[in-house]
């Protein structure tokens, strides 16, 4: 199986900081790669797809990219109804994987 | 209006057995791959599996920590997915989400969750 890690695992940061969460592959996933925002007693929600397309209705605040092993979700500033846990999923290859989460609080 | 609506969670014992729906609404259902992902409490995100759309042949794919215990199916005439699951352990005590996949990668649309302990 694919193993994805995310990092960080959990995170402080200001309102209208900007903030990035990386996933590393433990093999290239050719931009098969989505992020999904999770708030508490909430279902997950997908941000990005294909490593930087935006879904649409999502603030343009938000922001993927990476390719090969290495992608990255920027928030590019910081608002309240962004706290919550992020993880990122890769496609590529069956079984798809999730990466362990980052918690996102506000300092 | 699309609509995902998980059922059939509960308490049950070691080594046995249940069956998960989602009912779904709002869209043609047998145009989509359809999914399910469990969440433990506490811990991240795993997905288990999805059936593919009518284009595809209905095929699966499983995770190898379900595969063969649970049975991914879908009746198309009533548009509800179902989760089988079988010999079932304390580690598959979680929230369980079925989600609608647009597109490869993009999961457009989840249910609420069904919350499944497995204890004696």
């Amino acid at each position: 199986d694919i193993k994805m890690t995310q990092s960080p695992s959990s995170m402080y940061a200001s309102l209208g900081e900007r903030v990035t969460i990386t996933c590393k592959a433990s093999q290239d996933i050719n931009s098969y790669l989505s992020w999904f925002q999770q708030k508490p007693g909430k279902s997950p929600k997908t941000l990005i797809y294909r490593a930087n397309r935006l879904v649409d209705g999502v603030p343009s605040r938000f922001s993927g990219s990476g390719s090969g092993q290495d992608y990255s979700l920027t928030i590019s500033s910081l608002e309240y109804e962004d706290m919550g846990i992020y993880y990122c999923l890769q496609y590529d290859e069956f079984p798809l994987t999730f990466g362990a989460g980052t918690k996102l609080e506000l300092k | 209006e699309v609509k995902l609506v998980e059922s059939g969670g509960g308490l049950v014992q070691p080594g046995g057995s249940l069956r998960l729906s989602c009912a779904t609404s709002g869209f043609t259902f047998t145009d989509y791959y359809m999914s399910w992902v469990r969440q433990p409490p506490g811990k991240a995100l795993e997905w288990l599996g999805f059936i593919r759309n009518k284009a595809n042949g209905y095929t699966t794919e499983y995770s190898a920590s379900v595969k063969g215990r649970f049975t991914i199916s879908r009746d198309n005439s009533q548009s509800i997915l179902y989760l089988q699951m079988n010999t079932l352990r304390a580690e598959d005590s979680a929230t369980y989400y079925c989600a609608r996949e647009e597109v490869r990668g993009y999961f457009d649309y989840w249910g609420q969750g069904t919350t499944l302990t497995v204890s004696s």
